[in-house]
């Protein structure tokens, strides 16, 4: 296990279309995190899982947006009726405990067209 | 709430001297708090962290910084910068377990371009 893995690298989609990408932490870690990244800003919170539960989702996080993590591994963020607002660089990351640095993913760039 | 503040957009600095490159914090209790830092096109490195215990935390690469509560500054510093140590640098801080929240929060980051 080299990383934090994240798929599609890049995505480019029409307004409207939903899209989904996935993320596959390191192995040990619990706690998974999904942040969103612009041009000229640092990373923004999402969501946050600690094993399966979503235990906290930001107020960026319309109800376009939804993100899973079944039996606490991999997840997935999904983007309904995408917006060309939602073209960013999506980053997940992954983490042991409270105290740790996170690992980030190399993350996915969205392009709405 | 918390917030970073990372007063310069951009910082220059000839190879072989040193970097200093500034970070502030508003949390309403203690702090954990990190550096990261990004090349173009890649996922966030994290550097080194302060948790608790000693002000001056070492980190990767040679980078050291330093945490100061009074000012509530975290300013990442290395003694001889290197043209490699070119790229975007983002401060992040969230209260200590049991505030509430889990979420980091970065700063907008600081490009710091090392010059040959």
């Amino acid at each position: 296990d080299t990383g934090v893995s994240q798929d599609p690298r890049h995505k480019i989609t029409k307004r409207g279309q939903n899209v989904t990408f996935r993320c596959d932490p390191i192995s040990e870690h619990n706690r998974l995190y999904w942040y969103r990244q612009t041009l000229g800003q640092g990373p923004e919170f999402l969501t946050y899982f600690q094993n399966e539960a979503q235990l906290e989702k930001s107020r960026l996080l319309s109800d376009r947006f939804s993100a899973e993590r079944p039996k606490g591994s991999f997840s997935t963020l999904e983007i309904q009726r995408t917006e060309q607002g939602d073209s960013a660089m999506y980053l997940c990351a992954s983490s042991l405990g409270t105290g740790e640095g996170y690992t980030f993913g190399s993350g996915t760039r969205l392009t709405v067209v | 709430a918390q917030s970073v503040a990372q007063p310069e957009d951009q910082v220059n600095v000839a190879e072989g001297n040193p970097l200093t490159v500034k970070c502030t914090y508003s949390v309403s209790g203690n702090p954990y708090l990190f550096w990261y830092v990004q090349y173009p096109n890649r996922g966030l490195q994290f550097l080194l962290k302060y948790i608790t215990g000693d002000n001056l935390v070492k980190g990767s690469y040679g980078f050291e910084a330093e945490f100061n509560k009074s000012q509530t500054s975290f300013h990442l510093k290395k003694p001889s910068a290197l043209v490699s140590d070119s790229a975007l640098y983002f401060c992040a801080v969230r209260e200590i377990p049991g505030a509430g929240s889990y979420q980091l929060t970065f700063g907008k980051g600081t490009k710091l371009s090392v010059i040959p």
